[in-house]
């Protein structure tokens, strides 16, 4: 099955750097690769997604590049804020009709002032 | 918020006893799942459903079950056989019968002791 790994596992970053989390996926199958942000206590809310017929997609700060020759994709966030701090996840499926999430095992990041 | 809705939001149970999780849903969604996060893991999947009457086992479906007789319902029970119980359980749904832009509740958060 697939086999998601993420880094680091902790990333502290001073208020207004850039963030880069960074995951490997084993499936050369998966072709849909989303982020989630989890606050502390709260459910993981979707920020941003990518296709595999897509190299990189941005969101105003956010941005997720996809290499599928390596199997790797990774989440930039640029111009950290203190509301940024919580704990990111990564994860990857095949898609189609009976297709299921593979998650990474997540990345605190703290925005220090 | 709103769409996905899982009750109560603290759990508590003795030992050998089987609790159901509820999970609730006014998107229409056909897709739901059910997750089970602990420190430092990430999201481990346990069931999930495409349509009605038809549930497939995760990663981890062992000492957990569940039932779709609803397309807005898809409640987890935890039975004793589960060694490890304590946990905080995650129910997300997505409008395709594929794994796709999932949307999470707000959690059960489960302590057997």
């Amino acid at each position: 099955g697939e086999n998601v790994e993420q880094h680091p596992s902790t990333l502290s970053v001073q208020e207004g750097d850039s963030a880069v989390i960074k995951c490997t996926y084993s499936d050369s199958a998966s072709n849909y690769f989303p982020w989630y942000k989890q606050e502390l206590g709260k459910r993981p809310q979707l920020i941003i997604d990518i296709r595999s017929n897509v190299g990189e997609k941005k969101d105003q700060r956010i941005a997720v590049t996809l290499n599928k020759t390596a199997k790797h994709f990774s989440l930039h966030i640029t111009e950290t804020q203190p509301e940024d701090s919580a704990v990111y996840f990564c994860a990857a499926s095949t898609g189609g009709t009976a297709s299921k999430l593979t998650f990474g095992t997540g990345t605190r990041l703290q925005v220090t002032l | 918020d709103g769409g996905i809705t899982q009750s109560p939001k603290y759990l508590f149970r003795k030992e050998g006893q089987n609790v159901t999780l509820s999970c609730e849903q006014n998107l229409n969604h056909d897709a739901m799942y059910w997750y089970r996060q602990d420190p430092g893991q990430g999201l481990r999947l346990i069931y999930y459903s495409q349509i009605v009457n038809d549930f497939q086992k995760g990663d981890i479906a062992e000492g957990y079950s569940v039932s779709r007789e609803k397309k807005e319902s898809f409640p987890l029970t935890v039975t004793s056989a589960q060694k490890n119980p304590t946990a905080f359980y995650l129910c997300a749904s997505s409008v395709q019968r594929a794994a796709y832009e999932q949307y999470f509740g707000p959690g059960t958060r489960l302590t057997v002791t």
